[in-house]
């Protein structure tokens, strides 16, 4: 069955810095990958997804994920943090089969200093 | 609908009280999840729908928890019982069969007292 870790509990980084959320998996196959935002109190949002094709993709709020199949990784970056991007991440991978089922990682809580 | 519905967004019961927290799903979506939330915590996987096959239970703490899912449709979890531990907020995704990726709704905020 697939699994999702996601090594990093809580990462603070100041205005301005780059950032990298670290998300690794367990899956057979190449599985779909997504990588979804939680602000305070918001439910949450899609920020970018995987399926095939070209390894790194482009989300919305300047969020960018690579996947490295032989890593068996998908992290996210952003070159320059705002504020408003404090907020809980996750990662999730789903099945390319019928079943389709997702399962997300524990979450990493980022906080941002101004 | 345009998006995940879920009814009623918050909710506080007595312990050992039954509730019943309802989902709708985007129209068109095969797939419906229930997650947990608690205070702080990560998403807890809790129970899966996809089209007409058996739902993917594994997630349910305890035989208080079940679901069902009417007609393809409208979801329904059930806590029986209630228990403090049972105080979180209960998300509901859907999706496209074979496209995977999940719409959440705003979720239900349970409170046990």
């Amino acid at each position: 069955a697939q699994s999702v870790t996601q090594p990093d509990i809580h990462i603070t980084v100041s205005e301005g810095a780059s950032l990298e959320l670290r998300c690794n998996y367990s899956y057979g196959a190449t599985p779909y990958l997504f990588w979804y935002v939680q602000s305070p109190g918001q439910g949450l949002q899609l920020l970018l997804k995987y399926f095939s094709g070209d390894t790194l993709v482009q989300g919305i709020k300047g969020f960018e994920a690579e996947f490295k199949r032989s890593q068996s990784s998908f992290n996210l970056r952003k070159p320059s943090v705002h504020w408003s991007d404090a907020a809980e991440y996750f990662c999730a991978v789903g099945e390319k089969t019928s079943y389709d089922k997702v399962i997300f990682g524990p979450g990493t809580s980022l906080s941002v200093i101004p | 609908g345009a998006g995940v519905s879920q009814s009623p967004s918050n909710k506080v019961t007595e312990k050992g009280k039954d509730v019943e927290l309802r989902c709708d799903p985007i129209s068109g979506h095969t797939a419906l999840y229930w997650y947990r939330q608690s205070l702080g915590q990560g998403l807890e996987f809790l129970i899966y729908f996809q089209g007409n096959s058996a739902p993917d239970k594994s997630g349910l703490p305890s035989d208080r928890f079940s679901a069902e899912r009417t007609g393809g449709s409208v979801s329904t979890l059930t806590i029986q019982r209630t228990q403090q531990e049972d105080s979180a907020v209960y998300l509901c995704a859907s999706s496209f069969f074979n496209k995977a990726e999940a719409f959440f709704g705003q979720g239900t905020r349970l409170t046990v007292v």
